[in-house]
């Protein structure tokens, strides 16, 4: 069966600091991956998408960046963290076709 | 753009009420719709779909129909329950790359 991680779980990091959160696919070949953010009070917001390894769309103009190193990795990084980005990430797969996205636990940020 | 437009909440309800929460989209060419839906702590959850005009989708007592004359996918319940207090999220997909798009999301408290 298909699993997905996302670590860490938690964070709490500094403004300016940078940032790496990773998300992992188990069970499956070639998904498209997303990473959403769900920010308080502002519903779920599309941040990438990869539809393969090293192809990556971005949705939203923002300090994030996304890379997709392997077919089952996909990585949200910043260089340099705002307060804005403070949320709760999601990472997303699904096949091709019109099919579900399937979510992982999430990993909630807390920029200070 | 692709896009969603979901009522607004947050929405009160006392238990064995009817439940309906409104979603409209916007496409440009045939997309697929969802409703997903968040418990308290949890992850985002596949709670019905349907994949052109017509469909429903059902699940937990929820029933959602793909309208394309009214570009609507509202969700209805006959009776909520205590246990269905959460946070939903209707969505649309398309191709290429099945890009997903969410509303806003809407909080729904069912009190005894």
């Amino acid at each position: 069966s298909q699993t997905i991680h996302q670590w860490p779980a938690t964070l709490v990091q500094p403004v300016g600091s940078p940032l790496s959160l990773e998300c992992t696919v188990e069970g499956t070949s070639n998904p498209n991956l997303y990473w959403y953010r769900q920010a308080a009070g502002r519903g779920l917001q599309l941040l990438f998408y990869s539809v393969g390894i090293g192809q990556i769309s971005s949705e939203v103009p923002q300090n994030l960046s996304a890379s997709r190193p392997q077919d089952r990795q996909f990585i949200l990084s910043s260089k340099k963290l705002l307060l804005s980005d403070s949320g709760f990430y999601l990472c997303a797969w699904s096949v091709t076709g019109p099919e579900t996205q399937y979510f992982g636990p999430g990993t909630r940020l807390l920029v200070l | 753009g692709d896009s969603v437009t979901q009522m607004e909440g947050p929405v009160t309800l006392s238990e064995e009420a009817f439940l309906t929460i409104n979603c409209t989209y916007t496409a440009t060419g045939y997309p697929s719709l969802f409703w997903y839906v968040q418990y308290p702590g949890e992850g985002l959850q596949l709670l019905l779909k349907a994949t052109k005009a017509d469909d429903k989708g059902s699940n937990k007592g929820f029933e959602a129909t793909y309208r394309k004359e009214t570009t609507s996918f509202h969700l209805e319940k006959g009776s909520v329950q205590v246990s269905d207090s959460a946070v939903y999220f209707c969505a649309l997909s398309v191709r290429p790359g099945n890009q997903f798009y969410f509303g806003t999301g809407t909080s729904l408290t069912v009190i005894p």
